[in-house]
């Protein structure tokens, strides 16, 4: 079965220090997307991607940066950790780039930044 | 400013109580839909909407977007503690690609 996949399911870093948080699909879809979920704020939009070599930023893309080398994956990168950063992040794709279509979330990544 | 407004924030009741979940904006959007959220793993879609006053129904779930496309709700009829979790409503502005979520509600549903 086609499955979307995050990993590592739970990082503890230092201020300061780059991290990357993995995102894998097998659906073959175009269309990524990261958010970061919070207390009080709900689900943000962080980066998207609608196909190889395409980026785009979303509400709360300061600090974080997305590339897109193939359809599989879309690695998230916090070039410097900060405790602002603490979050669970989730990764999503979907097939087509309609709004209404529908988005598969993965399980989710529970950073802490110390 | 939250462009959706879910209410209540958080909704505790029996097994066999009804419930109404609501999302409300002052924008227009082109499409809504709801997910729900279980503790440790992603969101899943549940419905999607797209025409002003649709209403769609899920076995005991009932979707309804309102006429002019700015609010949306979500009943639950006699609920069960399966129906437990955090329920969210996305939706995508007229123009954009994107969806924008609301904050959720979470419902516990007891035995």
């Amino acid at each position: 079965d086609a499955e979307i996949t995050q990993s590592p399911r739970h990082k503890i870093t230092e201020t300061g220090r780059q991290v990357t948080l993995a995102c894998h699909q097998t659906w073959n879809h175009n269309n990524m997307f990261w958010y970061r979920q919070d207390l009080g704020h709900g689900l943000r939009l962080i980066h998207y991607s609608y196909g190889v070599q395409d980026t785009n930023k979303g509400e709360v893309s300061d600090g974080y940066s997305v590339s897109r080398s193939n359809t599989e994956d879309l690695p998230l990168t916090l070039e410097s950790a900060a405790s602002s950063q603490t979050s669970v992040y989730f990764c999503a794709s979907s097939e087509s780039s309609w709004s209404a279509d529908t988005q598969y979330f993965g399980p989710g990544t529970r950073l802490t930044v110390l | 400013t939250q462009l959706l407004e879910q209410s209540p924030q958080f909704l505790s009741i029996q097994e066999g109580e009804n419930l109404t979940v609501y999302c409300n904006s002052s924008s227009v959007f082109s499409s809504l839909q709801w997910y729900r959220q279980e503790p440790g793993e992603g969101p899943v879609l549940l419905v999607t909407v797209v025409t002003g006053g649709e209403v769609k129904k899920l076995k005991r779930l009932t979707f309804q977007f309102g006429d002019a496309r700015k609010d949306s709700s979500l009943h639950i009829t006699a609920a069960q503690p399966g129906d437990t979790g955090l329920y969210l409503c996305a939706g995508a502005l007229l123009g954009y690609s994107t969806l924008t979520f609301g904050k959720g509600t979470m419902l516990l549903v007891s035995p």
